[in-house]
């Protein structure tokens, strides 16, 4: 099975705050994605990555950055947090570009900005 | 503009009873559709998935959907809910090109089930 791993599964920060948020995939996958989810708006796409070193803006970017280093291992990054990213997180992972390939979720990292 | 619908935001049935979840989808092409489930505190996981042929989908832990292009849906049931059912069930449309292959998911609709 795949196995996606998120670093935390809860995490509390202050605003102004540089956030780390870690996933690994253990598949060798090509793609990697960071969604957050909120409720009642489903899960949003921040960033996504096709390769390593490859990055690519999702649908609310604004705020974060990424970085992808090594195959498997993606990184999410807030280089300023504030309270309105308050959320929760979520890493997936799929094989490969092909649009019949499903993603692979981690378990999620709730993070709270204070 | 492609979207997902899942008219129902929250769904309590009977442990037992029987279980639909409807999904309708915005989309011109063939769309690759998928429903996943999440249980609280974990990440998503696939349940089923339809790309073509048979447009009625088998998936795991006794979930199936049915694929009704005149409709637009794509309906997920069972036919008898454990407690364990309890969730969040999301259903996802795939091969939206834009500028990148995207996947657009639904809101979610919440599963309680009564002992």
């Amino acid at each position: 099975d795949v196995k996606v791993t998120q670093s935390s599964r809860y995490l509390v920060k202050r605003t102004g705050e540089k956030v780390f948020l870690e996933c690994v995939q253990d598949m060798d996958h090509e793609n990697m994605f960071w969604y957050r989810q909120d409720p009642g708006l489903g899960l949003r796409l921040i960033y996504f990555s096709y390769d390593v070193k490859m990055k690519e803006k999702g649908d609310i970017p604004e705020g974060y950055s990424v970085s992808r280093e090594k195959k498997e291992r993606f990184s999410l990054i807030l280089e300023s947090a504030s309270t309105n990213q308050t959320s929760m997180y979520l890493c997936a992972s799929q094989v490969e570009r092909a649009l019949n390939q499903p993603q692979h979720f981690g378990d999620g990292t709730r993070l709270s900005i204070l | 503009a492609q979207s997902v619908t899942q008219p129902d935001i929250h769904i309590t049935v009977s442990e037992g009873a029987s279980l639909e979840l409807r999904c309708n989808y915005s989309y011109g092409a063939t769309p690759y559709l998928f429903w996943y489930v999440q249980s609280p505190g974990q990440g998503l996981q696939l349940l089923l998935k339809y790309f073509s042929g048979d447009t009625l989908v088998q998936g795991i832990k006794g979930f199936e959907a049915e694929f009704k292009r005149s409709q637009s849906s794509f309906n997920l049931r069972k036919p008898s809910v454990h407690w364990s059912d309890a969730a969040e069930y999301f259903c996802a449309v795939g091969g939206v090109r834009t500028s990148y292959d995207k996947v657009i998911f639904g809101p979610g609709t919440s599963l309680s089930v009564i002992p």
